[in-house]
């Protein structure tokens, strides 16, 4: 199946700074990929999708300010958590969708923030 | 608006014995359904997937899943369970129609495997 590979796995920063997540397709090209968010014992949220060449489309309740999007090519879309806080600590998820319809998810990305 | 219940939040079964996973949604039309199986602090890997046609599905590692449209139902079993299959399962559906490829997760199930 296609592969999807999200960096990093984890990391930790500082209250106040900014940090960026990227998902990659490598064997195939998404002109659409997701992310989501995901609490400790909880489900999946999507936050938007990201759709190659143009603004992503972002869930309600997402603040796009905080959460910057960018799907700069076919194989690429990044999530940069901006002035990062303690409750933007979570899980991180990102997908990308190919036809037939299916999905295939990153490992995911542990986000700290102290 | 879409929706996906699995009403078990937490399910325990012995090694050996069989399990069912339950998943419920609430849609207008058939959409696309999957099963995802998530372990823990991974990405999610796709277990099986509903499209159309014959209602019984097989998936990967042994299971399968059945499509009741009366009952709007897509529950996932698996005849025997390894201890291996330990892990927390997600029920997915995705709108057929103007809808981009959004998937919508039930809360999940998590599953212990006492030996």
């Amino acid at each position: 199946g296609a592969v999807v590979s999200q960096h990093p796995s984890w990391v930790i920063c500082k209250s106040g700074t900014s940090v960026k997540i990227e998902c990659r397709s490598l064997d195939f090209q998404a002109t659409t990929m997701f992310w989501y968010r995901q609490f400790p014992k909880q489900s999946l949220m999507l936050m938007a999708t990201s759709n190659e060449g143009s603004k992503a489309t972002y869930e309600q309740g997402v603040e796009k300010d905080k959460f910057l999007i960018n799907h700069a090519s076919l194989t690429l879309s990044t999530l940069t958590v901006t002035s990062a806080h303690p409750e933007d600590s979570s899980f991180y998820i990102c997908s990308a969708r190919v036809g037939p319809p299916e999905a295939f998810f990153g490992q995911g990305t542990r986000l700290t923030v102290v | 608006a879409q929706s996906v219940t699995q009403p078990d939040i937490h399910i325990t079964v012995s090694e050996g014995a069989s399990l069912e996973l339950r998943c419920n949604y609430s849609y207008g039309a058939t959409p696309y359904l999957f099963w995802y199986v998530q372990s823990p602090g991974q990405g999610l890997q796709l277990l099986l997937k509903y499209f159309s046609g014959d209602t019984l599905v097989q998936g990967i590692k042994g299971f399968e899943a059945e499509f009741k449209r009366s009952q709007s139902s897509f529950n996932l079993r698996k005849p025997s369970v390894h201890w291996s299959d330990a892990a927390e399962y997600f029920c997915a559906v995705e709108a057929i129609y103007n809808q981009g490829g959004k998937l919508i997760f039930g809360q999940g199930t998590e599953l212990s495997v006492k030996p």
